[in-house]
């Protein structure tokens, strides 16, 4: 079974903070994505990955920045959190056609 | 702009009973869905997927039907138990990249 892990499921942080979220998938996937969902907007793309060390705005970027070094992970990183980050963040690898698997989210305040 | 909805927000179904859940897609350059299950505080779950050289599609207790000349398709769930309760999502897979419907939450009555 395709497993992806996220560092943490609940995450609270203070504005201003910088903040780690990290996704590690097991499948050898090239894909990796991460999004946040909140209610009435659905899932939201914020990056995603099609290699190592490359990576792609979604439809969301701004205030976010992403790290792929390793094929397996994927970083998320919010450079100065602020309230309206509060969100669930969803991670989630595909192959290049396949389907996409997602973890099982980190739930982030922001303070 | 293109986009995948779902037909209805909310669904109540007995303990049971056959579940249909709906989705419209307008992007007739999609050749590939998927559906999801997404149950309160996790992530999406992966269900079902269809391809477009597809109409119909079958996996434990679920089955997936598609009819690219409406540009329709629909999850049906078998004998619906209190565990399917959750939100179901389709989603429009082009190249990498994944548009989400809205959702339909289903509830099962028991």
């Amino acid at each position: 079974d395709v497993k992806v892990t996220q560092s943490s499921r609940y995450l609270v942080k203070r504005t201003g903070e910088k903040v780690f979220l990290e996704c590690v998938q097991d499948m050898d996937h090239e894909n990796m994505f991460w999004y946040r969902q909140d209610p009435g907007l659905g899932l939201r793309l914020i990056y995603f990955s099609y290699d190592v060390k490359m990576k792609e705005k979604g439809d969301i970027p701004e205030g976010y920045s992403v790290s792929r070094e390793k094929k397996e992970r994927f970083s998320l990183i919010l450079e100065s959190a602020s309230t309206n980050q509060t969100s669930m963040y969803l991670c989630a690898s595909s192959t290049y056609s396949g389907a996409q698997f997602f973890g099982p989210g980190t739930r982030l305040t922001v303070l | 702009g293109e986009s995948v909805g779902l037909h209805l927000p909310t669904l109540s179904v007995q303990e049971g009973d056959n579940s249909i859940i709906n989705c419209a897609y307008s992007n007739s350059a999609s050749d590939y869905f998927i559906w999801y299950k997404q149950e309160s505080g996790k992530g999406p779950q992966f269900i079902i997927d269809i391809r477009s050289n597809m109409d119909k599609r079958q996996g434990q207790r679920v089955t997936v039907l598609l009819n690219k000349t409406v540009k329709h398709l629909s999850l049906q769930i078998a004998a619906t138990q209190p565990g399917d309760s959750a939100v179901y999502f389709c989603a429009e897979n082009i190249g990498y990249k994944l548009s989400f419907g809205a959702g339909t939450t289903v509830t099962v009555r028991a």
